[in-house]
C-alpha cells in the first residue's frame, strides 16, 4: 500500500520560501504524476501542481512564477517550493499520487493516493 | 481559468433517504477523447480527501455501488442512492481539462 508523507516547517514568515517535501514509501516514484494540494484553514481545496517523476511539471496558474516542484527518484522523494509567502498561503499542504488508468487509447489521471496533509502557518 | 460551482452548499440528508450532488463548470468539460473529465472526491471529518469518482461514472476501487457520478457537457452529478451515516462529509468535485480545479464543496450531513 502507497503512503504518502509530508514534512517541513509549520511556520514560515511572510516574504520568505515556505518548502516542503513528500516522502513515498510503499512504491517506487518512477512511472507516477505526484501532486500537491493545499485548504486553508475551513475552506476547500486548490489545486497547486504536479510533478512526473521525470521532472515534467504542470502548476496552477495563479502560482506560476512563486512554485517550483521537484523530484528527487534516489530518495523515493518529492518537494515544493513556494516563496515570497503571505498569509493566504497558510493552509493545510497535502501531497498526493496520481494513478494512470486507461480508457482505449486514452489516460486517465485521478489523484488516487493522498498524504495525511500537514499545516503551514504563515506569520512573523 | 474553468471554474466549478457546486450546488447545495449544505446538505442534510436522513438515512437511507437519496442525495445528490450538482456541479457546474464555466465551459464545457469534453475531451478531444469524448470523455468528460470531471472527478469527485470527498474529504470525511478529520481526514484526507479520498476518490469516489473518476471520468465523470467510474467508481473508484472500494467505492459502495450506492454511489454514481453522471453527466455531459457542463452539467455533472453526484448521487447516493442511500444515504448512510458514513457518507458525511464535504464533497468536491474537480475539472481535470485544464490542468485542476476543484468545486467549493458540498457538506452532507444527516438530519
Amino acid at each position: 500500500q502507497v503512503q504518502l508523507q509530508e514534512s517541513g516547517p509549520g511556520l514560515v514568515k511572510p516574504s520568505e520560501t515556505l518548502s516542503l517535501t513528500c516522502s513515498v514509501s510503499g512504491g517506487s516514484i518512477s512511472g507516477y504524476y505526484w501532486s500537491w494540494i493545499r485548504q486553508p484553514p475551513g475552506r476547500g481545496l486548490q489545486w497547486i501542481g504536479y510533478i512526473y517523476y521525470s521532472g515534467a511539471t504542470s502548476y496552477n496558474p495563479s502560482l506560476t512564477g512563486r512554485l517550483i516542484l521537484s523530484v528527487d527518484t534516489s530518495k523515493n522523494q518529492f518537494s515544493l517550493q513556494l516563496s515570497s509567502v503571505t498569509a493566504a498561503d497558510t493552509a493545510v499542504y497535502y501531497c498526493a499520487r496520481l494513478t494512470a488508468y486507461s480508457f482505449g487509447s486514452v489516460r486517465y489521471h485521478p489523484i488516487e493516493y493522498w498524504g495525511q496533509g500537514t499545516l503551514v502557518t504563515v506569520s512573523s | 481559468d474553468i471554474v466549478m460551482t457546486q450546488s447545495p452548499l449544505s446538505l442534510p440528508v436522513t438515512p437511507g433517504e437519496p442525495a445528490s450532488i450538482s456541479c457546474r463548470s464555466s465551459q464545457s468539460l469534453l475531451h478531444s477523447s469524448g470523455y468528460y473529465y470531471l472527478d469527485w472526491y470527498v474529504q470525511k471529518p478529520g481526514q484526507s480527501p479520498q476518490l469516489l469518482i473518476y471520468m465523470t461514472s467510474n467508481r473508484a476501487s472500494g467505492v459502495p455501488d450506492r454511489f454514481s457520478g453522471s453527466g455531459s457537457g457542463t452539467d455533472f452529478t453526484l448521487k447516493i442512492s442511500r444515504v448512510e451515516a458514513e457518507d458525511v462529509g464535504v464533497y468536491y468535485c474537480m475539472q481535470t481539462l485544464q490542468t485542476r480545479t476543484f468545486g467549493q464543496g458540498t457538506k452532507l450531513e444527516i438530519k
